[in-house]
């Protein structure tokens, strides 16, 4: 089973500019998560997708940070424009479901340095 | 508000050690609670899932138990490797689809 896909890598911008970061969850997996990760610190969730349609995104800066999941599938997260205090491991995870026996799969993560 | 603290923030041992790393959450109604692990610069990989109608799972060197009513769950790792040295962090989830996660442990297994 394919893992979840996320790029790019690594990316370094200057404050103002606008960046955009791409998922792939796992084949079949419906629900899709963004965490945004601070040095240091746990993950935090910004938000959370079911197929098409968001179910939390009560933490996502809304006056910069957007996401779409178009086709219930792929997803981006962008923002515009960055903070100094954006830099972090974005994270994308999946889950097949609900149920008490559906955990995450994470990818490898996007580091983000805002300069 | 459910929140997660993970005790010690850092441990270094001397290969071969078998070690306990804490996870406590302040509320007990929760659906499952999963241990993952994390390298430097690297995504999270999943360790295991404990379900709330469990005490316990293991895979390998790994075993994690959990008690709902006192709010904590352990993560135990026998025969420590430096190939264990990552950060272990823990997340629970409320009932809620999402996970709530821990600052982490860091471990430095020393050869």
């Amino acid at each position: 089973e394919a893992g979840v896909a996320q790029s790019p890598r690594y990316k370094i911008i200057e404050k103002r500019q606008s960046v955009a970061f791409w998922c792939n969850p796992i084949s079949g997996h419906a629900t899709l998560y963004w965490y945004q990760q601070i040095l240091g610190q746990g993950p935090k969730l910004l938000i959370q997708f079911q197929n098409n349609g968001v179910v939390d995104d009560s933490q996502l800066p809304k006056d910069r940070f957007s996401a779409e999941r178009l086709k219930g599938v792929d997803s981006t997260l962008k923002i515009q424009p960055a903070k100094l205090e954006d830099s972090a491991v974005y994270l994308c995870a999946s889950s097949l479901g609900a149920g008490p026996g559906d955990g995450y799969t994470f990818g490898s993560g996007t580091r983000l340095t805002v300069v | 508000k459910q929140e997660v603290t993970q005790i010690p923030a850092a441990l270094s041992v001397p290969e071969g050690e078998n070690l306990v790393l804490n996870c406590s959450f302040t509320d007990s109604a929760i659906y499952n609670l999963q241990w993952f692990r994390q390298d430097p610069g690297k995504g999270l990989t999943s360790l295991l899932l404990i379900q709330s109608s469990q005490r316990e799972q293991t895979s390998g060197r790994l075993n994690a138990s959990l008690d709902k009513s006192s709010g904590r769950s352990t993560l135990y790792i026998a025969a420590s490797q430096p190939g264990d040295s990552a950060t272990y962090l823990c997340a629970v989830r409320p009932g809620t689809y999402k996970y709530i996660f821990g600052t982490g442990t860091r471990l430095k297994v020393l050869a």
